[in-house]
Formats: structure tokens, sequence, C-alpha cells
């Protein structure tokens, strides 16, 4: 089966620009997660959608991050405006189920890396 | 709320040596819990899981895990390291959402 796709695959932008970065998850898996890593940090989860609709958003900064999984299947992620600590990879990863629910691991794209200058 | 708590950020051994990541959880109601490996410039790949049933899991590349619930612990080993072993490795629980440890990071010294 086709992996989790993510583009693009780096990006830079000076702060106080905007940027967005898409997801396509695994065909079939109802649950999308964004993930931030910051290096030498573990993933932190930003969003998680089942379907089309938000499950968990606690940790998502929405003064200036948003996403969107509109048709239940690909999402994007935008930051507007970015800032310097906003430099991480952004993680997509999707599963067949909601995570625990089925048992269901994630499967996970190779990211975006973002550097803010 | 759950969460995971790995012991050291870096380890490192010898090639052939005993490989012992270690992994603490906080949970509310009984847990699952994940391996996670991510070698250099990739993506984060399922080492195992664990989910009910046997307490000792049995992943790839050789890896295991015990969950043992009386001391919240689910530490990851290998008998023996081998230099491909060399990677960032996340314990991870879920209860709905997956939430990460900061990871550790293997060193497999020649």
């Amino acid at each position: 089966e086709a992996g989790v796709a993510q583009s693009p695959r780096y990006k830079i932008i000076e702060k106080r620009q905007s940027v967005a970065f898409w997801c396509n998850p695994i065909s079939g898996h109802a649950t999308l997660y964004w993930y931030q890593q910051i290096l030498g940090q573990g993933p932190k989860l930003l969003i998680q959608f089942q379907n089309n609709g938000v499950v968990d958003d606690s940790q998502l900064p929405k003064d200036r991050f948003s996403a969107e999984r509109l048709k239940g299947v690909d999402s994007t992620l935008k930051i507007q405006p970015a800032k310097l600590e906003d430099s991480a990879v952004y993680l997509c990863a999707s599963s067949l189920g909601r995570g625990g629910d089925n048992n269901s691991p994630l499967h996970f794209g190779n990211g975006t890396r973002l550097t803010v200058t | 709320a759950q969460s995971v708590t790995q012991l050291g950020s870096h380890v490192s051994v010898s090639e052939g040596a005993l490989v012992l990541l270690r992994c603490n959880y906080s949970s509310s109601v009984p847990p699952y819990l994940f391996w996670y490996v991510q070698y250099p410039n990739q993506g984060l790949q399922l080492l195992l899981k664990y989910t009910t049933g046997a307490t000792l899991v049995k992943g790839i590349n050789g890896f295991e895990a015990e969950f043992k619930k009386s001391e919240t612990s689910f530490h990851l080993t290998k008998p023996s390291a081998h230099m491909s072993d060399a990677a960032e490795y996340f314990c991870a629980v879920s209860n709905n959402d997956m939430r990460f440890g900061a990871g550790t990071r293997l060193t497999v010294k020649p």
C-alpha cells in the first residue's frame, strides 16, 4: 500500500510569513494526525481528525495555526504568521481507527522540515 | 490524560551488547503502548505494540518489550545490538490519541 504522502519536504520562510503543508493519508484511514517535532524532542500532537471532524486540537496554537480536512481525506496545516520557534519537522500520520480504540498504530509520512529565519 | 517518560535521552552500547531503553507511562485507563523508531532523515516506523493479552511483545528487528502494570513500565530490549540499530526510539501511549515521549537516541559502538 502507498504510504502517507507529505509535501513539501523542506520549506524555508522568514518570520511573519505564511506557510502551508499538505498531507495525503493512506487510503481508507479514517484518522489523521498532525504532529510537531522540534529538534531533540518527541512528536507533539497538534491536531487529530476523525474523518473530517476534529477530535483533539487542545495543543494547537489557534492564534496562528489552522488545519482542515474538508473531504475527510487530504489535510492541510497552515501557519500564519510564522515565528522563529515554529522551526520544526511537521509530521502527518494516519491510522485505520482512532489510536487506542482499534489498537490502530500510526503510519507516518516523512515530514516537512520548516525553517523560520 | 496519559503521558510517557523515557529515562535517558542518550544510550550508548557496544555492538553485540544488550540494549535496554526505558519507558514509564501514566494513564487513567488500561493503556495501549507502542515503540517507534526513527532512522536519520526518515519518518517514524512502528517497532511493536501492546494492546491486550501477552505482556511480552515481540517486534521487528529482534526487539521486544514487556508491559509491567505494577511498575507502569514498557521497557524496550534487544539481546544483541547491531550497528544498524542506531536511531532515535520513541515510546508512546494511546487512549484515543497518541502521546510520545521525548525519545532516546541509541548509539552503537563497533
